[in-house]
């Protein structure tokens, strides 16, 4: 029971472009969520999180946005950089103090030069 | 500091042997976890420590698997009798408060193959 999905695999996009990566959760006791990044032989790093009482948090070039009623967040990459280049995951927590995070399958971005 | 570091990075064992990985966290971070990944899936949530105390399995952490932060400080994950259905990723992690607005910091795993 996927309660996060990235239904996308992969996206490809041009050096300078916007690279929208999008996600579905269905547990409606998620209270924030998260967006990681993955390099080949590394473990994810954290990138930039949302509370579920807001629906936007911006931090350089990256924004994530929240739509609580239809259960969906999108991360945008702007301007995108090659060095972009990695596998996504967007990850939700519950609230009631629980340490667990719940991860999606992750979304592969190409960024091309 | 350098990190979560885990160690081996990489292990190969037969069926049904014992095979254990040792975590570090960084070092003042009172707060550690596994998750494992299979290939094509994000990290999936095993167990969670604050300092020794274990305080979160996931159903996934079946009674062949053990994990142990006896001081607060490292930690071990031991699967015993290996199947060929634990080849993965194991992924470690670890935290102060605040894993909302920074979330964990994670190593660079222990890939393990079981033949």
């Amino acid at each position: 029971d996927q309660q996060v999905k990235q239904n996308s695999p992969s996206l490809s996009v041009q050096e300078g472009r916007i690279s929208i990566l999008n996600c579905d959760y269905t547990n409606s006791m998620f209270d924030y969520f998260l967006w990681y990044k993955k390099y080949p032989a590394e473990g994810p790093t954290f990138l930039i999180s949302i509370s579920s009482i807001k629906d936007k948090n911006e931090d350089g070039r990256f924004t994530v946005f929240l739509n609580k009623s239809a259960k969906h967040l999108s991360l945008h990459i702007v301007p995108s950089q090659p060095g972009d280049s990695a596998v996504y995951f967007c990850a939700a927590i519950t609230q009631g103090g629980s340490e667990k995070l719940v991860f999606g399958k992750g979304m592969k971005l190409t960024v091309n030069p | 500091d350098t990190g979560v570091s885990q160690n081996p990075r990489h292990k190969i064992t037969k069926r049904g042997q014992n095979v254990t990985f040792r975590c570090d966290p960084i070092s003042e971070h009172n707060r550690l976890y596994w998750y494992r990944q299979t290939l094509g899936q994000g990290p999936e949530f095993l167990t969670y420590f604050q300092n020794e105390a274990q305080l979160e399995k996931s159903r996934l952490l079946s009674d062949r698997f053990s994990a142990e932060r006896p001081k607060g400080s490292f930690s071990t994950l031991e699967i015993q009798r290996t199947e060929q259905g634990d080849s993965a990723m194991y992924l470690c992690a670890s935290s102060l408060e605040g894993i909302r607005d920074y979330g964990y910091t994670f190593g660079s795993g222990t890939r393990l193959t079981v033949v």
